[in-house]
């Protein structure tokens, strides 16, 4: 199993919502990261989970939460977003954390309203 | 800091025909490179990559690319282009320090389209 899944694949919320996005994977990975990107730019790294410790935040506003319950899942809080915020957020896994080879999910399409 | 420059943000291609998709990247040292694919609607999927060894790589689809470090470049390349290559394709550096996780910084892109 090589896959990377992420739920829901499309979501639409208003600016008052709470909501959460969902990445799984079975790989044995023990890092796990969350990308952004917006349309027709390239992804934009916002967080880094290393063996389920947050190990990077690329200054992401706090409207967007990071959790890692356990190695095989990590999920995105989201609360107060902005229309701005609309964009594909892809979640990736790697077997460690040097020279190895990132997994993508199909991406969370996040439309605000 | 690194940073990635992808030359052409839109390539077109005749089917049959070569594939050069150029990349070139700022790094204080030699980082690590890769190539990633995305289809619309789609995330990304590993074409190839360089960390070490051989400068040459050979990766999924028919795709090498060669690492040039007094260029500091490295561009794909694709002998005879299918309908199936139409997509967008980014590269991408890594640090080559423990920690770093696969902190990936990515070029702009570019849409690679062939025509019939």
């Amino acid at each position: 199993d090589t896959e990377v899944t992420q739920t829901p694949k499309h979501l639409v919320m208003g600016m008052t919502n709470k909501k959460s996005l969902k990445c799984e994977q079975h790989m044995g990975h023990r890092a796990m990261y969350w990308y952004k990107q917006k349309a027709k730019k390239p992804p934009e790294l916002m967080f880094v989970y290393s063996y389920e410790k947050l190990s990077i935040n690329e200054s992401v506003p706090s409207r967007f939460s990071p959790e890692c319950p356990n190695s095989s899942l990590l999920n995105l809080h989201l609360h107060a977003l902005q229309p701005e915020d609309s964009a594909l957020y892809l979640c990736a896994s790697s077997q460690g954390t040097v020279n190895t080879e990132a997994f993508f999910g199909q991406g969370t399409r996040l439309t605000v309203v | 800091a690194q940073s990635v420059t992808q030359l052409g943000s839109h390539v077109s291609v005749s089917e049959g025909a070569l594939v050069l998709l150029r990349c070139n990247y700022s790094s204080s040292v030699p980082p690590y490179l890769f190539w990633y694919v995305q289809y619309p609607n789609q995330g990304l999927q590993l074409l190839l990559k360089y960390t070490t060894g051989a400068t040459l790589v050979k990766g999924i689809n028919g795709f090498e690319a060669e690492f040039k470090k007094s260029e500091t470049s490295f561009h794909l390349t694709k002998p005879s282009a299918h309908m199936s290559d139409a997509a967008e394709y980014f590269c991408a550096v890594s640090p080559n320090y423990n920690n770093a996780g696969n902190m990936l910084t990515f070029g702009g892109g570019t849409r690679l389209m062939v025509k019939p």
